[in-house]
């Protein structure tokens, strides 16, 4: 069975730094891109970017671009998501799913920002 | 980027009615790189429909996807109880430029 498995909550303060995990089983991690999506409180999803953990080419929706680092371990089939400096702004659930078509997606991991 | 515009934001119908969802690009998507999604309140998205018209496995046959170029849409033929949910579509190009619509809520009437 293909799976995607996110890592749990996180709750941090403005300025601190994040990495939350997608580990993948079920499938070769190398062969499929791997992308994150943002779902802001309330609101609806955004294409953050999205990597290809054979090569690591890696790509960012030019909203994001700067703002987050997507990386992955071919060692242990797991992409991440990563922060340097917080903001409250950065409060939403962040999903992974498995590109081309999006077809299998991690549980969503909460990330709470707030001093 | 592709912008895509989903109509209307909310759609309100009765169990058993027939539902039409609308995806409009900003250019011309290739068919091959549009999907829908369903979200339930707490949960993941659920592929649909991709390569607009093919239903993903294990998705009902009253769901399908039509569409090409700027305009797509999705069709729920007869609404069961658990499909009232937010609805998105989603384009990604050659380049790996990706972008999802807003988002239409199917509620119950």
């Amino acid at each position: 069975e293909v799976q995607l498995v996110q890592s749990g909550p996180e709750l941090k303060k403005p300025g601190e730094s994040l990495k939350i995990s997608c580990k993948t089983s079920g499938y070769r991690f190398t062969s499929y891109w791997i992308a994150w999506v943002r779902q802001m409180p309330g609101q609806g999803l955004e294409y953050m970017g999205i990597i290809y953990p054979g090569d690591s080419d890696t790509r960012y929706s030019p909203s994001f671009q700067g703002q987050v680092t997507i990386s992955a371990d071919k060692s242990i089939s797991t992409a991440y998501l990563q922060w340097n400096s917080l903001k409250a702004s950065d409060t939403a659930i962040y999903f992974c799913a498995r590109s081309g078509i999006f077809d299998i997606w991690g549980q969503g991991t909460k990330v709470t920002v707030s001093s | 980027e592709i912008v895509l515009t989903q109509s209307p934001g909310t759609l309100s119908l009765s169990p058993g009615e027939r539902a039409t969802l609308s995806c409009r690009a900003s250019q011309s998507v290739s068919g091959s790189y549009l999907g829908w999604y369903q979200q339930k309140p707490g949960q993941a998205p659920r592929l649909l429909i991709y390569g607009a018209s093919s239903r993903a496995t294990g998705i009902p046959d009253r769901f399908s996807g039509s569409g090409s170029g700027t305009d797509f849409t999705l069709t729920i033929s007869r609404l069961a109880p658990e499909d009232f949910a937010v609805y998105y579509c989603q384009q990604y190009d050659g380049s790996l430029s990706i972008t999802f619509g807003q988002g239409t809520r199917l509620e119950i009437k």
